[in-house]
């Protein structure tokens, strides 16, 4: 297996615009993660979905944040307007919930930088 | 609620000595233990997992950790450190077994290993 795929790696973006963050989970797992990771803030439990339903979003810190996801193999994590605070690395992971052990397989992550 | 606490955000090992990372957990229920690896530029990826059964668990890379219920710790060890260790290592707990529950991952430890 590939593995959790994200996309882009990298993203430079100017304050205001519209950022949109991609995640492919592995096949076969029933649920996605998406995290935030600062120095200040370490790393934060943004939302997470079963069977594509969010079950939780308290960590997604504004209105400005939005995920979806559309099907069991995609994800995108938007941010519409972006600030300079925003930037950080943005994580994926998945797991399978009925192996019962809730390890989770991460993402390389999104280095996101707003100007 | 759970949570995580790791005692030192940095430590510093010589190459060849022992690494010791710590990492005490509060859980309502027997929990579910991990740590991750996080290298530089890279998402987290599974060390070693303590679900249930044998309490000295043995990861990848040397590692190993044992869960100690009534310390309520889940230390991380290596008799013998090497170069490629340095990175940033995170403990995490769950609930367990029955049905999936969110991980709540500590702040972190940067483990710098000096030549």
């Amino acid at each position: 297996d590939a593995g959790v795929i994200q996309s882009p790696r990298h993203e430079v973006t100017e304050m205001g615009q519209e950022v949109t963050l991609r995640c492919k989970p592995i096949s076969g797992h029933d649920y996605l993660f998406w995290y935030r990771q600062t120095m200040m803030r370490g790393l934060e439990l943004l939302i997470y979905f079963n069977n594509n339903v969010p079950i939780d979003d308290s960590g997604m810190p504004e209105d400005r944040f939005s995920a979806k996801m559309p099907n069991a193999s995609f994800s995108t994590l938007k941010i519409q307007p972006s600030e300079p605070r925003d930037s950080a690395v943005y994580f994926c992971a998945s797991t399978q919930g009925g192996q019962g052990d809730n390890e989770q397989f991460f993402g390389p992550g999104t280095r996101l930088t707003v100007l | 609620a759970q949570s995580v606490t790791q005692l030192g955000s940095h430590v510093s090992v010589s190459e060849g000595a022992l690494v010791l990372l710590r990492c005490n957990y509060s859980s309502s229920v027997p929990p579910y233990l991990f740590w991750y690896v996080q290298y530089p530029n890279q998402g987290l990826q599974l060390l070693l997992k303590y679900t249930t059964g044998a309490t000295l668990v043995k990861g990848i890379n040397g590692f190993e950790a044992e869960f100690k219920k009534s310390e309520t710790s889940f230390h991380l060890t290596k008799p013998s450190a090497h170069m490629s260790d340095a990175a940033e290592y995170f403990c995490a707990v769950s609930r367990g077994p029955t049905s999936y529950d969110k991980v709540i991952f500590g702040p972190g430890t940067s483990l710098s290993v000096i030549p």
